[in-house]
């Protein structure tokens, strides 16, 4: 299977620690996008990559939090200090251009205790 | 702003009988229009998309949607439910990079 992977699928911790996710898209993608879905709602946007520059940011993306994608082929999200309201499904995405669809991977499930 | 409507939390259709699973968006400039569906623990899978063109688009698994552009809606359709069809289904409007999706519809459809 050659679609995006996420690791790791589901993540425990303690409120206060720090967490980091890794998405690896479709390997001729240079686009990709972070997104958090909460139960009932639709994923809502975090942040995207062209290649490895991070050319856009939701305001929903607070100081805490931090994405890279250093060599614009995998890319990790980090959050620091976490805190109750983190607690989410944490969806990667990756496309080839603008008017083709996302391959999502299956998200990280992020719990804080 | 882009927004998206999906007005129907739950759809409630009979296998063999049509349905509909509705979306109107709000957005500036001429967007691009998606539909994906979500199995429980799963990302979002592809369905169609229309970009351009012939106003009814057809996709996976039996699926159409049809744009319309003075309702700004773009309504998924499927002229006979399948009970493996129940699922979650979120509308996209995409502009530029950056996607805007529905809150979801859940479609459960009964034998």
């Amino acid at each position: 299977d050659t679609g995006v992977s996420q690791d790791p699928r589901h993540k425990i911790t303690k409120r206060g620690q720090n967490v980091t996710f890794r998405c690896d898209p479709i390997s001729e993608h240079n686009r990709l996008y972070w997104y958090r879905q909460t139960l009932g709602q639709g994923p809502e946007f975090l942040t995207y990559f062209q290649n490895e520059a991070q050319l856009e940011k939701s305001r929903l993306l607070s100081d805490r939090f931090s994405a890279e994608r250093p060599k614009g082929s995998f890319s990790t999200l980090e959050i620091q200090r976490t805190e109750q309201g983190d607690s989410a499904m944490y969806l990667c995405a990756s496309s080839l251009t603008n008017d083709q669809p996302q391959h999502f991977g299956d998200g990280t499930r992020l719990s804080i205790l | 702003a882009q927004s998206v409507a999906q007005p129907e939390d739950q759809v409630n259709v009979a296998e063999g009988n049509p349905l509909t699973v509705k979306c109107t968006y709000s957005v500036s400039g001429n967007p691009y229009l998606f539909w994906y569906v979500q199995y429980p623990n799963r990302g979002l899978q592809f369905l169609l998309k229309y970009i351009t063109g012939d106003n009814l688009v057809k996709g996976s698994y039996g699926f159409e949607a049809e744009f319309n552009k003075s309702q700004t809606s773009f309504h998924l359709k499927k002229p006979s439910a399948l009970v493996s069809d129940s699922a979650l289904y979120f509308c996209a409007v995409r502009v530029g990079s950056k996607s805007t999706f529905g809150d979801g519809t859940t479609l459960t459809v009964k034998p």
